[in-house]
């Protein structure tokens, strides 16, 4: 099955810098490639996801990049803000699989003000 | 906006107990999803039906049922727990579970069990 490596485990931050987090995944076959934002006690939010047809993606401070030839995908933010804070979940899945979603181990960031 | 409503948002049950988890969904989803997840670890997958069908059970203990009355409303019904069941159960729905296309997942808020 599908397996996703995510890093670091822990970010810590200066608001306004920039923070990237790294996955790489396993199966060649996986093609869709979500991120989602869960802050303490809410739910998984999905802010970003890319297929496997694109290299990159930006939606406003949000940016993801994806090579498939190394199996690795990436976030990017960008000016951080303390509201950022919250842990991020790589995934991957086939979409001949029943949406069935791997999620990597996530990412606790943290942006000081 | 999407939205995926979970009920309870906490329970606490004995290990004898019988009680169930429900999640609705009002977005014309046919694909539902069961999640478990424990403290400071990504969400692992339960259960997916589509179209109102058990399609996926990630070998589940069978302590856990899931039912899917209709469309927009996914049960799990919970007996003979054990304290290791104590998790962040969370509910997600997405187009369909047909394979076809990209279908982004839409979380719920989740029920936090814990079992005493």
């Amino acid at each position: 099955g599908e397996n996703v490596e995510q890093h670091p485990s822990t970010l810590s931050v200066q608001e306004g810098d920039s923070a990237v987090i790294k996955c790489t995944y396993s199966d060649s076959a996986s093609n869709y490639f979500p991120w989602y934002k869960q802050e303490l006690g809410k739910r998984p939010q999905l802010i970003i996801d890319i297929r496997s047809n694109v290299g990159e993606k930006k939606d406003q401070r949000i940016a993801v990049t994806l090579n498939k030839t190394a199996k690795h995908f990436s976030l990017h933010i960008t000016e951080t803000q303390p509201e950022d804070s919250a842990v991020y979940f790589c995934a991957a899945s086939m979409n001949n699989a029943g949406n069935m979603l791997t999620f990597g181990g996530g990412t606790r960031l943290m942006v000081k003000p | 906006d999407t939205e995926v409503t979970q009920t309870p948002k906490h329970l606490v049950m004995g290990m004898t107990n019988k009680k169930s988890l429900k999640c609705e969904q009002h977005m014309g989803h046919r694909a539902m999803y069961w999640y478990k997840q424990k403290a400071k670890k990504p969400p692992e997958l339960m259960f997916v039906y589509s179209y109102e069908k058990l399609s996926i059970n990630e070998s589940v203990p069978s302590r856990f049922s899931p039912e899917c009355p209709n469309s927009s409303l996914l049960n799990l019904h919970l007996h003979a727990l054990q304290p290791e069941d104590s998790a962040l159960y969370l509910c997600a729905s997405s187009q369909d579970g047909s394979g076809v296309g990209y279908q982004p997942q839409h979380f719920g808020d989740g029920t936090r069990l814990s079992i005493l």
